[in-house]
Order: structure tokens, then sequence, then C-alpha cells
């Protein structure tokens, strides 16, 4: 299956700072998808990243609080932008699992605490 | 009503125990399944998919019943290590979103 290796695994930032998350993947994937996952939650999808294009956000997550680039077919990366504690959570990239045939691989994750 | 809903738990357990997970899910058009397990902190992974004849892998079986939009999972002879988070994942092929349940906390003890 595909290896992501994302960065950093945590981090500790003050409010009103940004804050930028990147993942790398060892294949070319066509979407890469950014999740977030509250404390004690499921996961509930930010974006989904196409290589050559916007971003496409899910509702209540906007651009200019979530910037995401897709260089290439084998990178992006999540800004959290002006931060609050609210932002507090782990965020985490995911790409279809093409290779494995189904399913989906995620990233490890970056614990976030805004404080 | 949430579109992947699952009992949060937690489901306590003695070990050799066989527990069943239950999940329902509202978007008749979804087409993928999946069960994925989440440890503590760490990021979720792929147990197994789900298929309409159901499917087994092991001590796990998981069923699909699409009139009733309702999966399954049942866990067999229950061990220490499969203390987790178990997730119910929807996919309705609509550019690949995915949907997950609240996740199922399971914890077994010796």
């Amino acid at each position: 299956s595909a290896v992501i290796s994302q960065k950093p695994s945590r981090d500790i930032c003050q409010r009103g700072t940004s804050l930028t998350i990147q993942c790398q993947v060892d294949s070319q994937v066509t979407m890469m998808f950014w999740y977030r996952q509250q404390p004690g939650q499921s996961l509930t999808l930010i974006a989904t990243a196409n290589q050559g294009s916007e971003a496409t956000y899910e509702s209540g997550f906007v651009i200019d609080k979530f910037p995401i680039s897709r260089p290439n077919l084998t990178f992006s990366t999540l800004t959290v932008s002006n931060m609050s504690p609210e932002d507090s959570s782990i965020y985490l990239c995911s790409v279809e699992d093409r290779t494995g045939g189904n399913g989906y691989t995620f990233g490890s994750g970056t614990r976030l605490t805004v404080v | 009503r949430k579109e992947v809903e699952q009992d949060p738990g937690p489901f306590n357990v003695p070990e050799g125990a066989t527990v069943a997970f239950n999940c329902t899910y509202s978007n008749s058009a979804s087409q993928s399944f999946f069960w994925y397990r989440q440890d503590c902190r760490k990021e979720p992974k792929l147990l197994m998919s789900v298929y309409s004849s159901g499917n087994e892998d092991g001590r796990f079986t998981a069923q699909l019943n699409r009139a009733s939009q309702y999966i399954s999972l049942l866990i067999r002879d229950s061990k220490l290590s499969d203390s987790a988070t178990y997730l119910c994942v929807v996919n309705n092929n609509a550019g690949n979103m995915l949907t997950f349940g609240g996740g199922t906390r399971l914890m077994v003890k010796p």
C-alpha cells in the first residue's frame, strides 16, 4: 500500500499564527484528502486536493482558513491559518490506496495544540 | 441524523469473547464500505473492506445489508491487542469522499 510521510507529527502554536502541514506520498496519486479529528471525535473531511486545480472544500471549511497546495502528484500541504484554541485537533492526510486494491491510507497525523 | 452511525461503546469484554459492532448509513447511493481500526494517538488503518456477500479475515467477519443500510463487524476470540476504536466508513464514490462513523471503542481485558 501507499506510504505517506506527514510532518510535523505535533506542534504547539500561539494563537494568531499559522502552521503548515506537509504530506509526501511514495507514489503518484490524483487526489489527496485532508481530514480533521477533534478530541474524542471521528474524522471530518476538510478538503480534497487535486494537482493542477484548486482544492474542493467541504461545508464549514474555507480556503482562507485552510489554504492547500498541491504542486505535484506526490505532495500536498495544508495550512491552518490565524489559529485559535478551537483549531486544536489532529490533522491527517489520506490517499486512495490503489496499489492495495482498496481502502484509503492515512498519514500518521499532526497533533496541533493552540495556546 | 448522522450519515454514519455507530454505538460509541465502550465495549468491555474479556479475552476470548465474541463481540459484534453495528453501523448504519443514511445514503442509499453509497458504494464502498470499510472497517478501520484506530489505536490511541495513531492514524486509522484499514481493517477490512465490506462486501455484500460478506467477508471473513481470520477472527474478523464483516457483513453488509444494503436493503437495511446496515454494516456489521464480528470479532471472535478477542485478544488484548484488539483493544482500539473501530470506525465504520462509507464511500459514496462522489469525489471519493469518505464519511466516518463516530467509532466504537473496544476494550479487551484479561
